[in-house]
């Protein structure tokens, strides 16, 4: 069936540095790309999103990358801060199908 | 504000009890989802339904019920809690089923012994 891999599961950055996360998907109908933060004790939130029509979207710190014929999405956040300590899940999915979520990476920003 | 409420932050039932975990929704969004989470599985969806008295098996529906009476209301039903369900619970609401934002409760942590 559809799948969504995520890496890495737990990434720790010194505060300032970039962080990256790399997806990859295996249904070829997908053209949603969202990604979820969650922080400690909430539910997951989304903070950005790119569809397959677009090869990267930026939001302030935070860009997301697409690479339809690798299969690939990456999210990029820069000059890390403390408060972008969570939980991050990538998701894929099509406007006829359910999202398929990663299975999450921890990132922790080291003061 | 969006909103999606779960009516509990943390349960402890016995094994063999009947669990019911509601969820409510103020967006008036036709699609209502139940997720499970588990360390290193990410979210794992259980069932949804995308109209008031309609509802789909996702990935994991074994030992599992759902009930959505009203639109903004959907209650996932656990028949005979074992300990293979302990886990954090999460509600999400969406306009469509797939291609648009999913809005998040902010969980339930069960806990079955």
């Amino acid at each position: 069936g559809e799948n969504v891999e995520q890496h890495p599961s737990t990434l720790s950055v010194q505060e300032g540095d970039s962080a990256v996360i790399k997806c990859t998907y295996s249904d070829s109908a997908s053209n949603y790309f969202p990604w979820y933060k969650q922080e400690l004790g909430k539910g997951p939130q989304l903070i950005i999103d790119i569809r397959s029509n677009v090869g990267e979207k930026k939001d302030q710190r935070i860009a997301v990358t697409l690479n339809k014929t690798a299969k690939h999405f990456s999210l990029h956040i820069t000059e890390t801060q403390p408060e972008d300590s969570a939980v991050y899940f990538c998701a894929a999915s099509s406007s006829a199908s359910k999202i398929i979520f990663g299975s999450g990476t921890r990132l922790s920003i080291r003061p | 504000d969006v909103k999606v409420t779960q009516s509990s932050r943390y349960l402890v039932k016995r094994t063999g009890e009947k669990v019911f975990l509601e969820c409510v929704q103020d967006m008036d969004h036709e699609n209502m989802f139940w997720y499970r989470q588990d360390p290193g599985l990410g979210l794992r969806l259980i069932y949804f339904s995308y109209d008031v008295k309609m509802k789909e098996k996702g990935d994991i529906p074994e030992g599992y019920s759902v009930s959505r009476e009203k639109k903004e209301r959907f209650s996932l039903i656990l028949e005979s809690a074992s300990t293979n369900q302990t886990s954090m619970y999460l509600c999400a609401s969406s306009l469509f089923t797939g291609g648009n934002e999913q809005y998040f409760g902010p969980g339930t942590r069960l806990t079955v012994t």
